[in-house]
């Protein structure tokens, strides 16, 4: 079936530094992706909606600037988390509907961001 | 502003016990998405229901929809300690998923 893969897993940065965190849609092609961020214990945030080919559409609050996401194809969307501080720590879902096959709304495995 | 809440936010219940779930949301949509979640990792899809008064039902899950109240309900059956984990319940907002607050389920011997 259909498969939404995230990279990596886990990362651990120093303050200040930049981290990018890879979406891929496996075997569909997304036009459209999804970030989400989820703190411990909480629900999952919606932050962005990423467009290929255009720029991404952020959800009220959330600092375009900080978040920079890329879709530079039908199947790679890149959240840049820039500058990062500790309270930029979480887990970043992905997620991308694949509208040719299944009509189905994929998640991929989560990044963990730990920012000292 | 789209809300979605869910009721009761955490759940600890006996092996063998029946409960329900609730999920509420503010405005009219088409689909609404159970999840669970365990610790640590991303989401699993448990069922997709489409339209008013739509039932589905996996193993010990059962989801229903009632659009016309705006809310969904999963009610577990027997629980076994397998189930816990934290629960998800998420409305479509134009071509966005909007989650729940989620519902922390802990079954106990």
């Amino acid at each position: 079936g259909a498969v939404v893969s995230q990279h990596p897993s886990r990362v651990i940065c120093k303050s200040g530094t930049s981290v990018k965190i890879e979406c891929r849609s496996l075997d569909f092609q997304a036009t459209t992706m999804f970030w989400y961020r989820q703190f411990p214990k909480k629900s999952l945030m919606l932050m962005a909606t990423s467009n290929e080919g255009s720029k991404a559409t952020y959800e009220q609050g959330v600092e375009k600037d900080k978040f920079l996401i890329n879709h530079a194809s039908l199947t790679l969307s890149t959240l840049t988390v820039t500058s990062a501080h500790p309270e930029d720590s979480s887990f970043y879902i992905c997620s991308a509907w694949d509208r040719g096959h299944t009509g189905e709304l994929f998640f991929g495995e989560g990044s963990r961001l730990t920012v000292l | 502003e789209l809300k979605v809440e869910q009721n009761p936010l955490f759940l600890s219940m006996q092996e063998g016990k029946n409960y329900t779930i609730y999920c509420n949301y503010s405005t009219t949509s088409d689909r609404l998405y159970w999840y669970r979640q365990d610790p640590g990792k991303s989401l699993e899809s448990l069922f997709v229901l489409l339209s008013n008064g739509a039932v589905k039902q996996e193993g010990r899950l059962m989801a229903s929809l009632d659009t016309k109240a705006r809310l969904s309900t999963l009610h577990i059956t027997a629980a076994v300690h397998d189930l816990s984990a934290t629960y998800f319940c998420a409305v479509i907002r134009t071509d966005k998923l909007i989650f729940g607050t989620g519902t922390r389920l802990q079954v106990f011997p």
